[in-house]
């Protein structure tokens, strides 16, 4: 089975641009979760969505936000980006709500 | 959200058992524990979780405090290829939110 894709796998964008990041789940997967990764902070929640519906919001600004296709595939989008956005970007999916999340490898944002 | 506490940084001999604690005092009646580990310029993953009892997979065994409170991943034998940053977290079932702690990072000698 096809573990979790997400592309690219590095982007350099400017401030004030905006980017969208891509996650394709596992399989039959109809959870995905998106997370902030940096240095300082550590990893992050920022939302999960199940069945196109986001369920839970983590504590960002409304620059960041995301969608659900019907194929489960999901996109974060960031807006007007700031140098503090430079990050690793992962995504999750799962089969439901506790059970384990299986990790993509990331998209690394630079934000120059 | 509940968090989660952990020791930053453990050492452990190769072919040694190590244990990593893990406290999370507000965890609530819904929430699964679940333990994740990251190598360098990797996602995390899944090693091992469980609700109330004891549990033992291939890679780990997780032991939970009968008040919850509390859990240990223990590594049977520690190997060279398990030196990572290992994180407990709390998944509540009514949804993926979740909430991360710093991780303990495992350092493994030869």
């Amino acid at each position: 089975k096809a573990g979790v894709t997400q592309t690219p796998r590095y982007l350099i964008k400017t401030r004030g641009q905006q980017v969208t990041l891509s996650c394709s789940p596992i399989s039959g997967h109809r959870s995905v979760s998106w997370y902030q990764q940096t240095p300082g902070q550590g990893l992050q929640f920022l939302f999960e969505y199940f069945s196109e519906t986001q369920r839970n919001k983590g504590n960002f600004p409304g620059r960041f936000s995301g969608r659900q296709f019907s194929n489960s595939r999901s996109e974060m989008n960031v807006s007007t980006l700031e140098l503090g956005d430079s990050a690793l970007y992962l995504c999750a999916s799962s089969l439901r709500a506790g059970s384990p999340l299986h990790f993509g490898n990331g998209t690394r944002l630079t934000v120059t | 959200d509940a968090k989660t506490t952990q020791p930053n940084s453990m050492e452990s001999n190769e072919e040694e058992p190590v244990h990593l604690p893990c406290n999370h005092s507000t965890i609530s009646g819904t929430d699964y524990i679940h333990w994740y580990r990251q190598l360098p310029s990797q996602g995390p993953e899944y090693v091992i979780h469980g609700l109330t009892s004891n549990v033992n997979n291939r890679m780990a065994s997780l032991a939970i405090a009968e008040d919850r409170k509390s859990s240990t991943l223990i590594l049977h034998r520690a190997t060279l290829r398990d030196a990572a940053v290992y994180y407990c977290i709390l998944l509540n079932n009514a949804g993926n939110m979740l909430t991360f702690g710093g991780g303990t990072r495992l350092m493994v000698k030869p």
